[in-house]
């Protein structure tokens, strides 16, 4: 059982470049989420989906675009790095929402140069 | 609205006892706890939900007093292996989404 698989675990980026940040869970989940780790503080909350074709906006969702076409997936799309996109990003899955747990991929450190 | 959390950052000798808060200014349906150790994802430790129900981990305890909208994370007979960030989440419904936050983290490093 994989769980939550994301890809890639390292990326570098140029000012102004677009990338894809890839997430699969394979538990049959209907809530995943994205959220980014800055350095030492905690996690912030990007998107968000409940079930395939809904998704919508955590706490920092500027300059990024989600998409949920299936079940399994749930990229992320940066459009014009900036350093300030900087970070580690967490993608995170749950069967039914805020009362059951969460289960994190290893995560994608990002950085923007 | 992040919660907060006390203390920042703790540091034990194996077998002592911890305490780690988290604190909300609004009324809460459930507490998320997690672990998270240097350069891995978070771990899920426990849950409380308003009303009582608890899920987690047999080893682990924690309280959740609704009123006050705080939790308390209680690790006993510290192990070397309970060192990392600890994290709690807190949500007012019963499901993520943008009104579910975490806290900024307790630092926990146990000492042989």
């Amino acid at each position: 059982n994989a769980g939550v698989t994301q890809t890639p675990k390292f990326r570098i980026l140029k000012i102004g470049q677009s990338m894809t940040l890839q997430c699969a869970q394979d538990m049959n989940h209907n809530y995943m989420y994205w959220y980014r780790q800055d350095p030492g503080m905690g996690l912030k909350l990007i998107y968000y989906s409940v079930g395939a074709g809904i998704t919508d906006k955590g706490e920092v969702p500027n300059g990024y675009n989600v998409s949920r076409s299936t079940t399994e997936d749930f990229p992320l799309r940066l459009e014009l790095a900036a350093p300030s996109q900087t970070s580690v990003y967490f993608c995170a899955s749950s069967y039914s929402g805020g009362d059951t747990e969460a289960f994190f991929g290893q995560g994608t450190r990002l950085t923007v140069v | 609205q992040q919660p907060v959390q006390s203390p920042q950052a703790v540091i034990l000798r194996e077998g002592e006892d911890a305490v780690i808060n988290c604190s909300s200014s609004k009324a809460l349906y459930s507490v998320h706890w997690y672990r998270q150790k240097h350069g891995e994802a978070p771990v899920f430790l426990m849950i409380l939900l308003k009303g009582g129900e608890q899920k987690g981990h047999e080893k682990i305890s924690a309280s959740f007093n609704e009123k006050k909208q705080q939790s308390s994370l209680y690790l006993t007979a510290s192990q070397l292996s309970y060192s990392g960030t600890y994290f709690c989440g807190t949500g007012p419904l019963p499901h993520y989404g943008q009104n579910f936050v975490f806290g900024p983290g307790t630092r926990l490093s146990v000492l042989p």
